[in-house]
Formats: structure tokens, C-alpha cells, sequence
């Protein structure tokens, strides 16, 4: 299995809504990235986790609240978010933070109303 | 300046045509990636290389790790084949170039 799964595929949510987007490997990976990605820009790094632990923040906003219940599952929590935030939320493994052979998911394409 | 620039950032060609997208870095590499992604779609890779060439199917990925530069090609180009491709290189941290958009006519 080689493959990033990523749910939903598409979300829409209002200002006030809480949401989680999700992120699974089963390749064994112990580093797992979140980037975001606007309109026709290359991805953006949010967030990664190595060994289950946080080990990168790029000053993300703490409305986005990133949570690794274990090492094959990544979640996103989404709380009080702005239109400005609509975009391509992109998921990452790679065998560890070390290894930069990244492996992505479909993306989930958020819009916020 | 960014650490990885691309070239050229839009490319419409005819089906059938040879095409050729380059990437050049400035930063210390470990790997370099070539990305695919289609209009709307998450990312698929392509190639991942540290030296020398690469050939998938119709895709071949070069590397000339002491020129910091990276060239993909694309043989007998196909509608298909339009998507933007991203180069991405990693060393300490993932940089990513800002893409090439690729239109193939029919």
C-alpha cells in the first residue's frame, strides 16, 4: 500500500462551523506533512509531525489545530476559519523527516463561506 | 529570490511535440522531486532522483547535481499530459518551485 488517503474530498463550511479534515498512511511512514495550496501557488507547509510529536508550526494561525493520534492517522481540526482560508489542504508521509521522498494525498478542497 | 525556479511557467504545445521543463536550485539538495498535479487534483510524483536520469513511460527526469539544474521531458506529448508540474527539491526543508503549466492541443 502506497498510497495517502485523504477525506473529505470537498468541504464547505461557514465562519462558525468546526470541521475535521483526515489523513491516513499505511505505508509505515513516521513523518507526516500538512500544506496548503491556493489558486495556481506551489504548496504551502503548515505542519509536521515526526514521530507523532509536532516538530514543525510555520506560524500557522491557531484556528487550523493539527492533532496525530497515531502514526498512521493525521488530523486537521478547523474552528472559526476565514473565506481567505478556502484552498487545497494537501497531506504528506515520508518514511521519516530525515527522507525527503514525500508521498501525497488527493487533497481536500476546502471552501469557507 | 525563490530556491527553486522553473521554467517556463506556462507551455502550450501539439500533441505529439517533445517538451522540456527546467528547474534549477540554489539551496544544498538531498533529492529532487518532480510533481504532477492536474487542474483542481492533489499532487502525484513522478520522480524522485539524487543523480544521473530517469525514464518512466513517456517522462524522463535528468539531474546535473553540479549545475543545480533538473530537466523533465515529456516524448509524443499528449492531451493528457496537461497538467501543472512542479520541480521540488529537499534537503533540510522542501522547496518547491512555482510550477509549470503544461496545455497540450489536441
Amino acid at each position: 500500500d502506497t498510497e495517502v488517503t485523504q477525506t473529505p474530498k470537498h468541504l464547505v463550511m461557514g465562519m462558525t462551523n468546526k470541521k475535521s479534515l483526515k489523513c491516513e498512511q499505511h505505508m509505515g511512514h513516521r513523518a507526516m506533512y500538512w500544506y496548503k495550496q491556493k489558486a495556481k501557488k506551489p504548496p504551502e507547509l503548515m505542519f509536521v509531525y515526526s514521530y507523532e510529536k509536532l516538530s514543525i508550526n510555520e506560524s500557522v494561525p491557531s484556528r487550523f489545530s493539527p492533532e496525530c493520534p497515531n502514526s498512521s492517522l493525521l488530523n486537521l481540526h478547523l474552528h472559526a476559519l476565514q473565506p481567505e482560508d478556502s484552498a487545497l489542504y494537501l497531506c504528506a508521509s515520508s518514511q521519516d523527516p530525515s527522507n525527503n521522498e514525500q508521498f501525497f494525498g488527493p487533497g481536500t478542497r476546502l471552501t469557507v463561506l | 529570490k525563490n530556491e527553486v525556479e522553473q521554467s517556463p511557467q506556462n507551455l502550450t504545445a501539439q500533441e505529439g511535440e517533445f517538451i522540456t521543463i527546467n528547474c534549477s536550485y540554489s539551496v544544498g539538495i538531498s533529492a529532487l522531486h518532480w510533481l504532477q498535479q492536474h487542474p483542481g487534483g492533489g499532487i502525484v510524483s513522478l520522480f524522485m532522483l539524487s543523480s544521473g536520469k530517469k525514464k518512466h513511460g513517456r517522462l524522463i527526469a535528468t539531474i546535473n547535481i553540479q549545475e543545480k539544474h533538473s530537466s523533465l521531458h515529456i516524448t509524443a506529448s499528449h492531451p493528457r499530459d496537461s497538467a501543472v508540474y512542479i520541480c521540488a527539491v529537499g534537503g533540510n526543508q522542501f522547496y518547491f518551485g512555482t510550477g509549470t503549466s503544461l496545455t497540450v492541443i489536441p
